[in-house]
């Protein structure tokens, strides 16, 4: 089974401030992961497939890199609406996972 | 746009089972991959299972919490997905979302507003 963790558990940023999330794979998933957003109340929202390709509609601030193991979610200037819980997803393998996720709040 | 509506969650006894059905609008139905996703009180995503288009093979498959125990299928005639779940236990207690996936990609790009499933005594 693979095993996604994301590092920070929260990130505390100010708007207009540039945020680093990481997601890590206890096994190579090379270019199999994809990055989702949740607000509270809502359903998650898919920012980015196969690593660093941004979903239909999602502002050019937020890009995504990496591959194999290591994988890095980047939004470049935090807008208001920015501040959530951002969760990594693998599917690798034929069974899917995700991370437990990071809380990004404004500081 | 691509809809999709959740219905039948509710209480059940550990034991017990329940049927989760998702209508799906604006998308060829028949053509989609589909998939449950779940998230327990307070917790994180964890992806049930998923099932692919006819056409695709109508291959189904699962985490290993849910296998042998929970079965996805879907009605293309009525545009629903269902979750069949069986041999219910607590910690199954979580929001189900059902999700639209990317064809061969099995991202989940349109995910519905979920629908709770309690199990307690």
């Amino acid at each position: 089974e693979i095993v996604l963790t994301q590092s920070p558990g929260t990130l505390s940023l100010s708007p207009g401030e540039r945020a680093t999330l990481s997601c890590r794979a206890t096994q190579s998933v090379s270019s199999k992961l994809a990055w989702y957003q949740q607000k509270p109340g809502q359903a998650p929202r898919l920012l980015i497939y196969e690593a660093s390709n941004r979903a239909t509609g999602i502002p050019a601030r937020f890009s995504g890199s990496g591959s194999g193991t290591d994988f890095t979610l980047t939004i470049s200037s935090l807008e208001p609406e920015d501040f959530a819980v951002y969760y990594c997803q693998q599917r690798s393998k034929w069974r899917g996972s995700f991370g437990q996720g990071t809380k990004l709040e404004i500081k | 746009e691509v809809q999709l509506v959740e219905s039948g969650g509710g209480l059940v006894k550990p034991g017990g089972s329940l049927r989760l059905s998702c209508e799906v609008s604006g998308v060829t139905f028949s053509n989609a991959w589909m998939s449950w996703v779940r998230q327990a009180p307070g917790k994180g995503l964890e992806w049930v299972g998923r099932i692919k288009s006819k056409t695709d093979g109508g291959t189904t498959d699962y985490a290993a919490p849910v296998t042998g125990r929970f079965t996805i299928s879907r009605d293309d005639s009525k545009n629903t997905l269902y979750l069949q779940m069986n041999s219910l236990k607590t910690e199954d207690t979580a929001v189900y979302y059902c999700t639209s996936v990317l064809r061969f990609l099995e991202w989940s790009d349109s995910w519905g507003q979920g629908t709770l499933v309690t199990v307690s005594s």
